[in-house]
């Protein structure tokens, strides 16, 4: 079973405030980083998919960073608002290709 | 779109039943997952599936079955039931076996065991 950590495991923020978290993965055998967004009674969706080191992804205010070479990848979240509550999570696919989910963040923005 | 359709979104159950929850694609995708979600551990593989009738073991695959008799069906079934196994559980599905491919996942079914 791969290592996959996220953190934190929680945040709890203020509408407005820009905040960021981590995935960090093996440094070898690198194929793909994927985020997905989980909101309550939802199903998860996929925000990105990155493939390459220093690859940086955006979609509205939510981007993502990659560095492959140490494993690690930043979500970030600009001027949160409350609809951004939900749980972030990454996966890593390993050399099996099937990926390892990481415990995921939970994002709470108060309004 | 993908849609995935998962049977029913809460189910109770009594310890020894025989329990099957099914999951629908409607998008030709090859690679069909089974996972559960408990609280503070994260998605977990039970069974995945990269063609019909083929299946592969994830990392908890005891106490459960699976079945894939059609591309766009997989079934996850508990064959007796036990407490231990009330969990959140999600089926997903992805174009095929390559990395890059992100998974689509159903809404879930809450099983609850009594």
């Amino acid at each position: 079973i791969l290592n996959v950590e996220q953190s934190p495991q929680s945040l709890h923020v203020q509408e407005g405030d820009s905040t960021n978290f981590t995935c960090s993965f093996p440094s070898s055998n690198f194929y793909a980083l994927h985020w997905y967004r989980w909101e309550t009674a939802k199903s998860p969706e996929a925000l990105f998919v990155m493939t390459l080191n220093g690859d940086e992804k955006k979609k509205g205010r939510i981007s993502a960073t990659l560095n492959t070479k140490e494993g690690y990848s930043y979500l970030y979240i600009k001027g949160s608002q409350p609809e951004d509550s939900a749980t972030y999570l990454c996966a890593f696919p390993g050399g099996s290709y099937i990926p390892t989910f990481g415990r995921g963040t939970s994002l709470i923005v108060h309004p | 779109d993908v849609k995935v359709t998962q049977s029913s979104r809460y189910l109770v159950k009594r310890t020894g039943e025989k329990v099957f929850l099914e999951c629908v694609q409607d998008m030709d995708h090859e690679n069909m997952f089974w996972y559960r979600q408990d609280p503070g551990l994260g998605l977990r593989l039970i069974y995945f599936s990269y063609d019909v009738k083929m299946k592969e073991k994830g990392d908890i695959p005891e106490g459960y079955s699976v079945s894939r008799e059609k591309k766009e069906r997989f079934s996850l079934i508990l064959e007796s039931a036990s407490t231990n196994q009330t969990s959140m559980y999600l089926c997903a599905s992805s174009y095929n076996g390559q990395p890059n491919q992100p998974q689509h996942f159903g809404d879930g079914t809450r099983l609850s065991i009594l």
